[in-house]
């Protein structure tokens, strides 16, 4: 499979902490985007990084990519309890087609 | 406010019966797409479509179809060959399919087996 996965599968932090995310995919790809869902709830795009690109910031959120070891990480810095939701990377592949991970599960406790 | 809208929220399949679930954009894009996504499991591609008239099969097209007759909307039908359609059937839509650009996501259909 091309599948993006993230790692870890669950994560739980106190409100105000640092959450970081992973994802690792398989092939050269075009770009790395990051999606967010809330339970029941459509995805939201968070932040692309392009391949030539090594770190991309957005507010609170901190982008990494390493296109030698294949792998991504999203920071989410001051985590709220709003962040609690799931956590998505696609990753975009010659054809032009996305494939997402399987996701990070995110919970932040008031 | 433009977006993507999905119907039903909620739907029942009956064994034998087709069903439709409606994606309609008001963001002028030109691509759309449809993923299915099962609990635990990242989304998978059923079918994209760049252009009116115009669709191709994603990685699990069999017992699903779709049309694209107007740029607005992608419906997608889940035949009876679809043997286990229960999931979460989330549309997107993004302005060509570019390498660059994001997708942007209805709020999902969840169908169910009575």
């Amino acid at each position: 499979s091309q599948q993006g996965e993230e790692d870890p599968q669950a994560l739980s932090i106190q409100e105000g902490e640092n959450a970081t995310m992973n994802c690792s995919y398989k092939t050269s790809i075009n770009n790395l985007q990051w999606y967010r869902q809330n339970s029941g709830r459509g995805l939201v795009h968070l932040i692309l990084i392009r391949s030539n690109e090594r770190e991309k910031h957005s507010g609170r959120l901190r982008v990494t990519l390493d296109t030698s070891k294949k792998s991504s990480s999203l920071l989410i810095t001051a985590s709220r309890a709003a962040d609690t939701a799931s956590y998505f990377c696609a990753t975009l592949f010659e054809g032009n087609q996305f494939y997402f991970g399987t996701g990070t599960s995110l919970t932040v406790i008031p | 406010d433009g977006g993507i809208t999905q119907s039903p929220k909620y739907l029942f399949r009956k064994e034998g019966q087709n069903v439709t679930l409606s994606c309609e954009q008001n963001l002028n894009h030109d691509a759309m797409y449809w993923y299915r996504q099962d609990p635990g499991q990242g989304l998978r591609l059923i079918y994209y479509s760049q252009i009116v008239n115009d669709f191709q099969k994603g990685d699990i097209a069999e017992g699903y179809s779709v049309s694209r007759e107007k740029k607005e909307s992608f419906p997608l039908t889940v035949t009876s060959a679809q043997k286990n359609p229960t999931a979460f059937y989330l549309c997107a839509s993004s302005k060509f399919r570019g390498t660059h650009q994001p997708q942007h996501f209805g709020d999902g259909t969840r169908l169910s087996i009575l």
